[in-house]
């Protein structure tokens, strides 16, 4: 059963249109993560959250933004989406204790056309 | 985090016991050496992990070699389903998980 929840799970936007990726969770965890992955290509991580309120950017820079005002809800914005957002994204979430603590969702596959 | 290195891909026979290596020379006395996978474009799964002696679980066996520097996961019995990209990170902190490029392992009949 899945923990962690992320819709929609197929997007295809127009360049210029904002977007909302959503991610909750069910565990109670604080920590919270964003990953993107092109397709057969390494997972980089974007944002990353240590609980409500705490943001902070990952390792590959990203035009998106993220927000933390609940535990459990960790949603991906975009305001004006291009051809170079396409990609899959793909959120974490972890129990913090130790980097097997880590319980993923099942991935928004965006497409901007 | 001590840097890893991994063969790009493998093949295994449905049934044999697949034996991923991964280098981590570097590894300090803290860090950890935890396995993941990702079966196609699936978000990652937690496998296996360990610090210094062999861990084994439902999953896969985690064999260390006792200066720490390399490491092998066993799968005893693999099926097409353990089809799969397979990470080795070496940290010893539980925040911010860097992946890398993993070994592809191709499970065939």
């Amino acid at each position: 059963e899945a923990d962690i929840y992320q819709t929609p799970r197929y997007l295809v936007i127009g360049t210029g249109k904002k977007i909302t990726l959503e991610c909750s969770q069910t565990m109670g965890h604080d920590k919270m993560y964003w990953y993107q992955q092109d397709p057969g290509m390494e997972l980089h991580l974007i944002h990353y959250s240590y609980g409500v309120n705490s943001t902070e950017k990952g390792d590959l820079s990203s035009e998106s933004t993220v927000s933390r005002i609940r535990t459990e809800h960790f949603p991906l914005t975009l305001e004006s989406a291009r051809p170079s957002h396409t990609s899959q994204y793909l959120c974490a979430s972890s129990t913090g204790t130790g980097a097997y603590g880590y319980t993923f969702g099942s991935g928004t596959r965006l497409t901007v056309v | 985090d001590a840097k890893t290195t991994q063969p790009t891909s493998m093949d295994c026979a449905e049934g044999r016991a697949a034996n991923l290596p991964c280098n981590h020379s570097t590894i300090s006395g803290n860090e950890y050496v935890y396995w993941y996978r990702q079966i196609h474009s699936q978000g990652p799964q937690y496998i296996i992990h360990g610090l210094k002696n062999n861990e084994t679980n439902e999953m896969a066996s985690l064999i260390i070699t006792e200066d720490r520097k390399s490491s092998t996961l066993i799968l005893p019995h693999a099926t097409l389903r353990d089809t799969a990209v397979y990470y080795c990170i070496v940290t010893g902190t539980a925040s911010k998980l860097t992946f890398g490029t993993g070994t592809r392992l191709q499970v065939t009949l």
